[in-house]
């Protein structure tokens, strides 16, 4: 069966530090996606990126970086320089198609807070 | 990305009452649907799926005749909240995929549902 574990619930940083949110998946499934996704105070989800399992290539958006291991079946997120604006809370999903349906199947999320 | 609508985005109804939610992709045909539910502070958890034409599947423990679910066109589902009380309070999100194996899920902005 599927699962996400974000183990972070709640991390607090000062502004410019660097945090990196963890999170551990399980599937039986060779074929797979991975999400982050970006939840703010109003309530909707805003994506951040997909990984699909055969793709292990690290990513770098701007200030936003993911690192995935499926050896350790982690796909982890960093913020590097974090701003105010960052503060949310951050969800890792994992999607299984099609033998799951192509149901996402979020983690518990990790609440990210910086202050200035 | 593709555009999903969801509406309204705030919804207060009154205890026994019902009330509907719509779902909408606005550039795609949507033959898949998904609906979630998220508590206070709670991850997103998904209630059912919905193919266009046919009936929806429930998650365990999510009532089918609570919470009815239509998905009669490719570019809209609705869900309906039956005789609704306090404690079904909650944000409720949409999401809806194409067809294909390589697409994923888009996300509507959610709808924050009092019941009084």
């Amino acid at each position: 069966a599927q699962k996400v574990t974000q183990a972070q619930t709640e991390i607090s940083v000062v502004e410019k530090e660097d945090v990196t949110l963890d999170c551990v998946y399980e599937t039986r499934d060779t074929t797979y996606y991975l999400f982050w996704y970006k939840q703010p105070p109003s309530g909707e989800l805003v994506f951040l990126i997909r990984r699909n399992s055969f793709d292990e290539q690290n990513e770098i958006s701007g200030r936003y970086s993911w690192n995935f291991q499926k050896s350790t079946s982690s796909f982890n997120f960093t913020i590097t320089a974090s701003q105010v604006v960052d503060s949310a809370v951050y969800f890792c999903a994992l999607s299984e198609p099609p033998t799951g349906g192509f149901k996402t199947i979020f983690g518990a999320g990790t609440r990210l807070f910086v202050k200035a | 990305g593709a555009v999903v609508s969801q509406h309204p985005s705030r919804v207060i109804c009154k205890s026994g009452t019902s009330v509907k939610i719509e779902c909408r992709s606005l550039d795609f045909q949507a033959t898949t649907m998904f609906w979630y539910r998220q508590f206070p502070k709670q991850s997103l958890m998904l209630m059912a799926t919905s193919n266009e034409g046919s009936k929806a599947t429930y998650e365990q423990g999510v009532e089918k005749d609570k919470f009815l679910i239509n998905h009669a066109s490719l570019t809209l589902s609705t869900l309906t909240v039956t005789s609704a009380h306090p404690e079904d309070s909650s944000f409720y999100i949409c999401s809806a995929r194409g067809q294909g194996l390589n697409t994923e899920a888009f996300f509507g902005q959610g709808t924050r549902l009092t019941v009084v």
